[in-house]
Protein backbone atom coordinates (compact mmCIF):
# COMPACT_ATOMS: atom_id res chain seq x y z
CA UNK A 1 0.00 0.00 0.00
CA UNK A 2 1.38 3.87 -0.77
CA UNK A 3 2.30 5.69 2.25
CA UNK A 4 1.58 8.96 2.64
CA UNK A 5 2.27 11.48 -0.64
CA UNK A 6 3.68 14.56 -0.31
CA UNK A 7 4.51 16.71 -2.77
CA UNK A 8 6.92 18.32 -4.47
CA UNK A 9 9.93 16.62 -2.60
CA UNK A 10 12.14 19.83 -2.58
CA UNK A 11 10.97 23.25 -3.61
CA UNK A 12 13.21 26.35 -4.49
CA UNK A 13 11.30 29.73 -4.59
CA UNK A 14 12.16 33.50 -3.75
CA UNK A 15 11.00 35.48 -1.12
CA UNK A 16 7.55 37.06 -1.72
CA UNK A 17 6.24 33.59 -3.56
CA UNK A 18 3.54 31.69 -3.31
CA UNK A 19 4.41 28.22 -2.14
CA UNK A 20 1.91 25.08 -2.32
CA UNK A 21 2.88 22.00 -0.52
CA UNK A 22 0.56 18.97 -1.36
CA UNK A 23 -0.34 15.80 0.72
CA UNK A 24 -2.56 12.65 -0.41
CA UNK A 25 -2.77 10.67 3.34
CA UNK A 26 -3.21 6.91 3.58
CA UNK A 27 -6.25 5.55 2.17
CA UNK A 28 -9.28 5.10 4.83
CA UNK A 29 -7.05 7.86 7.07
CA UNK A 30 -9.36 10.41 8.57
CA UNK A 31 -7.10 12.54 10.79
CA UNK A 32 -4.36 14.62 8.71
CA UNK A 33 -1.74 16.31 10.37
CA UNK A 34 0.84 19.16 9.10
CA UNK A 35 4.20 19.61 10.57
CA UNK A 36 7.35 21.98 10.16
CA UNK A 37 11.14 20.81 10.73
CA UNK A 38 13.86 23.10 11.65
CA UNK A 39 16.99 22.86 13.60
CA UNK A 40 15.70 25.40 15.93
CA UNK A 41 13.05 24.24 16.87
CA UNK A 42 12.53 21.04 15.85
CA UNK A 43 9.21 19.01 14.84
CA UNK A 44 6.65 21.67 15.31
CA UNK A 45 2.94 20.72 14.77
CA UNK A 46 1.07 23.17 12.31
CA UNK A 47 -2.53 22.27 12.39
CA UNK A 48 -4.40 19.50 12.19
CA UNK A 49 -8.13 17.85 10.73
CA UNK A 50 -10.05 15.26 11.28
CA UNK A 51 -12.63 14.23 8.90
CA UNK A 52 -11.28 17.31 6.23
CA UNK A 53 -12.62 19.77 8.99
CA UNK A 54 -9.13 21.78 10.77
CA UNK A 55 -9.96 20.92 14.42
CA UNK A 56 -6.33 23.05 15.80
CA UNK A 57 -4.47 25.69 13.75
CA UNK A 58 -3.05 27.49 17.00
CA UNK A 59 0.42 26.14 15.41
CA UNK A 60 0.15 28.12 12.38
CA UNK A 61 3.06 30.53 12.51
CA UNK A 62 0.74 33.30 11.10
CA UNK A 63 -1.62 34.72 8.94
CA UNK A 64 0.83 34.17 6.01
CA UNK A 65 0.28 30.07 6.05
CA UNK A 66 -3.10 28.49 5.36
CA UNK A 67 -3.94 24.83 5.18
CA UNK A 68 -7.01 23.53 3.16
CA UNK A 69 -8.60 19.66 3.66
CA UNK A 70 -11.17 19.77 0.29
CA UNK A 71 -11.42 15.83 0.66
CA UNK A 72 -10.45 13.04 2.40
CA UNK A 73 -7.55 12.41 0.76
CA UNK A 74 -6.10 15.48 -0.65
CA UNK A 75 -4.36 18.53 1.63
CA UNK A 76 -2.79 21.90 0.71
CA UNK A 77 0.01 23.96 2.82
CA UNK A 78 -0.30 27.46 1.45
CA UNK A 79 2.41 30.11 2.41
CA UNK A 80 1.78 33.54 1.01
CA UNK A 81 4.46 35.66 0.74
CA UNK A 82 6.86 33.04 1.72
CA UNK A 83 9.79 34.13 3.54
CA UNK A 84 13.39 33.43 4.10
CA UNK A 85 12.28 32.04 7.99
CA UNK A 86 9.71 29.81 6.45
CA UNK A 87 12.42 27.91 5.06
CA UNK A 88 11.79 24.14 6.56
CA UNK A 89 10.97 20.49 6.08
CA UNK A 90 7.38 19.94 5.93
CA UNK A 91 6.11 16.78 6.63
CA UNK A 92 2.09 15.71 6.15
CA UNK A 93 0.61 12.77 8.41
CA UNK A 94 -2.24 10.71 8.65
CA UNK A 95 -3.87 8.59 11.24
CA UNK A 96 -6.72 6.22 10.99
CA UNK A 97 -9.62 6.48 13.67
CA UNK A 98 -8.69 3.02 15.05
CA UNK A 99 -5.71 3.33 15.99
CA UNK A 100 -5.78 7.32 16.92
CA UNK A 101 -2.26 7.17 18.91
CA UNK A 102 -0.05 6.11 15.84
CA UNK A 103 0.66 8.75 13.13
CA UNK A 104 2.44 7.69 9.72
CA UNK A 105 4.49 10.23 8.14
CA UNK A 106 4.96 11.40 4.27
CA UNK A 107 8.75 11.79 3.00
CA UNK A 108 8.64 15.71 3.66
CA UNK A 109 8.79 18.52 1.59
CA UNK A 110 12.38 20.44 1.91
CA UNK A 111 11.83 24.27 1.21
CA UNK A 112 14.35 27.15 0.81
CA UNK A 113 13.03 30.24 0.08
CA UNK A 114 15.63 32.76 -0.85
CA UNK B 1 7.36 23.91 23.34
CA UNK B 2 8.45 20.38 23.33
CA UNK B 3 6.89 18.44 26.01
CA UNK B 4 9.89 15.44 25.44
CA UNK B 5 13.50 16.05 25.83
CA UNK B 6 16.00 13.43 24.42
CA UNK B 7 19.35 12.90 26.31
CA UNK B 8 22.09 12.47 24.53
CA UNK B 9 21.77 15.02 21.84
CA UNK B 10 24.46 12.73 20.01
CA UNK B 11 25.58 9.45 20.33
CA UNK B 12 28.17 7.62 18.27
CA UNK B 13 28.80 3.83 18.71
CA UNK B 14 30.53 0.93 17.14
CA UNK B 15 28.62 -1.67 15.42
CA UNK B 16 27.50 -4.29 17.87
CA UNK B 17 26.94 -2.49 20.73
CA UNK B 18 23.90 -1.06 22.33
CA UNK B 19 22.56 1.98 22.45
CA UNK B 20 20.84 3.80 25.28
CA UNK B 21 18.64 7.05 24.82
CA UNK B 22 16.53 8.99 27.45
CA UNK B 23 13.73 11.34 27.25
CA UNK B 24 11.96 13.48 29.61
CA UNK B 25 8.79 15.07 29.79
CA UNK B 26 7.12 17.39 31.28
CA UNK B 27 3.05 16.86 31.92
CA UNK B 28 1.57 13.77 32.55
CA UNK B 29 0.77 11.21 29.65
CA UNK B 30 -1.40 8.34 28.82
CA UNK B 31 1.40 7.04 26.75
CA UNK B 32 4.88 7.70 25.02
CA UNK B 33 5.77 6.94 21.63
CA UNK B 34 9.16 6.34 19.82
CA UNK B 35 9.64 7.35 16.23
CA UNK B 36 13.01 6.79 14.11
CA UNK B 37 13.88 9.51 11.05
CA UNK B 38 16.76 8.26 8.60
CA UNK B 39 18.18 10.96 6.93
CA UNK B 40 15.88 12.82 4.57
CA UNK B 41 12.83 10.75 5.29
CA UNK B 42 9.82 11.03 7.31
CA UNK B 43 9.65 9.52 10.87
CA UNK B 44 8.39 6.18 11.34
CA UNK B 45 6.41 4.86 14.37
CA UNK B 46 8.15 2.40 16.34
CA UNK B 47 6.99 1.67 19.74
CA UNK B 48 4.10 2.43 21.79
CA UNK B 49 4.08 2.65 26.03
CA UNK B 50 1.41 3.19 27.94
CA UNK B 51 1.67 4.92 31.79
CA UNK B 52 0.19 1.53 33.51
CA UNK B 53 3.67 -0.55 31.79
CA UNK B 54 6.64 -0.48 33.08
CA UNK B 55 9.01 -2.05 29.86
CA UNK B 56 7.97 -3.08 26.49
CA UNK B 57 9.81 -5.42 23.86
CA UNK B 58 9.88 -5.21 19.90
CA UNK B 59 12.73 -7.28 18.20
CA UNK B 60 15.95 -5.54 19.54
CA UNK B 61 14.03 -2.59 20.99
CA UNK B 62 13.33 -2.09 24.30
CA UNK B 63 11.33 0.76 25.93
CA UNK B 64 11.30 1.82 29.61
CA UNK B 65 9.03 4.35 31.21
CA UNK B 66 9.42 5.95 34.45
CA UNK B 67 6.56 7.86 35.32
CA UNK B 68 7.36 9.24 38.78
CA UNK B 69 10.12 10.55 37.14
CA UNK B 70 8.41 11.17 33.74
CA UNK B 71 11.49 9.85 31.56
CA UNK B 72 11.55 7.10 29.19
CA UNK B 73 14.90 5.37 27.98
CA UNK B 74 14.91 3.11 24.11
CA UNK B 75 17.25 0.58 24.12
CA UNK B 76 18.77 -0.79 20.31
CA UNK B 77 20.60 -4.04 21.07
CA UNK B 78 23.43 -5.47 18.57
CA UNK B 79 22.98 -2.03 16.98
CA UNK B 80 23.46 -2.01 12.57
CA UNK B 81 24.98 0.15 10.64
CA UNK B 82 21.08 0.57 9.68
CA UNK B 83 20.02 2.13 13.14
CA UNK B 84 21.83 5.15 12.21
CA UNK B 85 19.07 7.66 12.51
CA UNK B 86 17.89 10.09 14.62
CA UNK B 87 15.40 9.02 17.43
CA UNK B 88 12.49 11.04 18.69
CA UNK B 89 10.44 10.76 21.45
CA UNK B 90 6.75 11.86 21.51
CA UNK B 91 3.60 11.91 23.81
CA UNK B 92 0.30 13.73 23.23
CA UNK B 93 -0.78 17.21 24.77
CA UNK B 94 -3.91 18.51 25.80
CA UNK B 95 -7.10 16.98 26.22
CA UNK B 96 -8.74 14.93 23.69
CA UNK B 97 -5.00 13.60 23.07
CA UNK B 98 -4.61 14.97 19.54
CA UNK B 99 -1.37 17.01 19.34
CA UNK B 100 1.22 14.70 19.38
CA UNK B 101 4.58 16.60 20.31
CA UNK B 102 7.76 15.41 19.98
CA UNK B 103 11.18 16.36 21.36
CA UNK B 104 14.47 17.29 19.97
CA UNK B 105 15.52 14.45 18.95
CA UNK B 106 18.68 11.91 19.36
CA UNK B 107 21.13 11.47 16.35
CA UNK B 108 22.44 8.09 16.90
CA UNK B 109 25.32 7.52 14.58
CA UNK B 110 26.63 3.27 14.32
CA UNK B 111 30.24 3.24 13.07
CA UNK B 112 30.61 -0.26 10.81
Amino acid sequence: DAGVIQSPRHEVTEMGQEVTLRCKPISGHNSLFWYRQTMMRGLELLIYFNNNVPIDDSGMPEDRFSAKMPNASFSTLKIQPSEPRDSAVYFCASRVAGDWETQYFGPGTRLLVL
Amino acid sequence: SQQGEEDPQALSIQEGENATMNCSYKTSINNLQWYRQNSGRGLVHLILIRSNEREKHSGRLRVTLDTSKKSSSLLITASRAADTASYFCATYKGGGAQKLVFGQGTRLTINP
